[in-house]
Parts: C-alpha cells; sequence; structure tokens
C-alpha cells in the first residue's frame, strides 16, 4: 500500500536511448510533481499537474515530457538521453497547500 | 520570485549535541508555506513539518523544534540531543499560493558518535 510509487528504482541505459519512468499515487491527492536531484542534491522541479493539467513547466529540454492519463499518475519520458542527465528523479504527489509525498527516487544512470 | 537559502552546506556535531540549521526565504507573496524535509542516506526524503505564513507560533515536536520569524523570513530547525541517526540532509522548502515548491540546497549534517 505504498502511498507513491516509482518505477523502475534504477535505469541504467546509454547515450541516445529513449526512457520512461512511471509514478502513481493512491492518496487522492489533486496535484504530482517531477523532481530531479543531482549530485550535489540539489532538488529542482521540473513540472507540476494539477488534475491532470500542466501547472509548472521549469525550464528543462524539451526531450523531457510529463504525461498524465489520469490524476493518479504522472509519467516521465526523456528522449535521447544525455550524459547530464544522469540523477535521481523523484515523484511527488500533495494536496493544495499541503506536504509533498514522495517516491522513492529513480537513479537514471547514463553510459 | 521564490528564493530559499540554506547557507550551512555541511554541519558536524558530536552526539548529544544541540543543532541548528538555519532556513531563510524570500518571498513576495502574503501567503506562503514553509516546509523541511529529512532525507537520510537510504535516500528517501520524508516530511517533517509544515507551516503556513500566518502561524508564526513555533513548534516542538520531541526533540526537533522549529522557530519561525517572519521579520527575519527566517524557519530554523533545532535538533536537541543529537544522535546518530539524525545524520541526512536536511532541506527547508517554500511553497507559494500556485504550490510551485522551491527547495533550499539542503544542509548534510553528520552526527558522530
Amino acid at each position: 500500500d505504498t502511498a507513491v510509487s516509482q518505477t523502475p528504482k534504477y535505469l541504467v541505459t546509454q547515450m541516445g536511448n529513449d526512457k520512461s519512468i512511471k509514478c502513481e499515487q493512491n492518496l487522492g491527492h489533486d496535484t504530482m510533481y517531477w523532481y530531479k536531484q543531482d549530485s550535489k542534491k540539489f532538488l529542482k522541479i521540473m513540472f507540476s499537474y494539477n488534475n491532470k493539467e500542466l501547472i509548472i513547466n521549469e525550464t528543462v529540454p524539451n526531450r523531457f515530457s510529463p504525461k498524465s492519463p489520469d490524476k493518479a499518475h504522472l509519467n516521465l519520458h526523456i528522449n535521447s538521453l544525455e550524459l547530464g542527465d544522469s540523477a535521481v528523479y523523484f515523484c511527488a504527489s500533495s494536496q493544495i497547500h499541503g506536504p509533498q509525498h514522495f517516491g522513492d527516487g529513480t537513479r537514471l544512470s547514463i553510459l | 520570485a521564490q528564493k530559499v537559502t540554506q547557507a550551512q552546506t555541511e554541519i558536524s556535531v558530536v552526539e548529544k549535541e544541540d543543532v541548528t540549521l538555519d532556513c531563510v526565504y524570500e518571498t513576495r507573496d502574503t501567503t506562503y508555506y514553509l516546509f523541511w524535509y529529512k532525507q537520510p542516506p537510504s535516500g528517501e526524503l520524508v516530511f517533517l513539518i509544515r507551516r503556513n505564513s500566518f502561524d508564526e507560533q513555533n513548534e516542538i515536536s520531541g526533540r526537533y523544534s522549529w522557530n519561525f520569524q517572519k521579520s527575519t523570513s527566517s524557519f530554523n530547525f533545532t535538533i536537541t540531543a543529537s544522535q546518530v541517526v539524525d545524520s541526512a540532509v536536511y532541506f527547508c522548502a517554500l511553497s507559494d499560493n500556485n504550490n510551485d515548491m522551491r527547495f533550499g540546497a539542503g544542509t548534510r549534517l553528520t552526527v558522530k558518535p
């Protein structure tokens, strides 16, 4: 009964490949997010969706495309992976103005 | 634009010492929300506390306490009688009325036995 689950936990792939990370929450929250945490632990918001609608779209390469089929899911698709995309990606969800509940993270390594 | 500053990059203390983690924020909103999260070595992000801008009351939860001062735009976090299990990266965060959350750079706390 994990609240926010993201898969896979680890993703090792070659430069130039396309990959997806899935995220699901069973908390009934209206808002979902994707964050990128780099090797220095800096946590940066990438996208935010509220009831399947894109609310925040930070300056990220358009190789990154979020998709929200329903308010319980927010997937992240990445095209043409680059070395600099190596990071831990966290999915989160919250109610409006509430604390964010995070998934366990997906460690993406680009070879 | 919102900004959260955690000036202390790393802090090292010996067990049982008290330690305060500083957080200073900037926002033009009158309504906003402040948070602290803990990221232990295992990597998950754990929510610790949420404060809204209209509630300046300090809070204590066991060995943890938070001091919110609007006059200095600070939301500091104190751990009393620190323990080795408190070793983690601690993040302060600010959310505006549009639910846009911004995190500070984090403070790595090491508690030595």
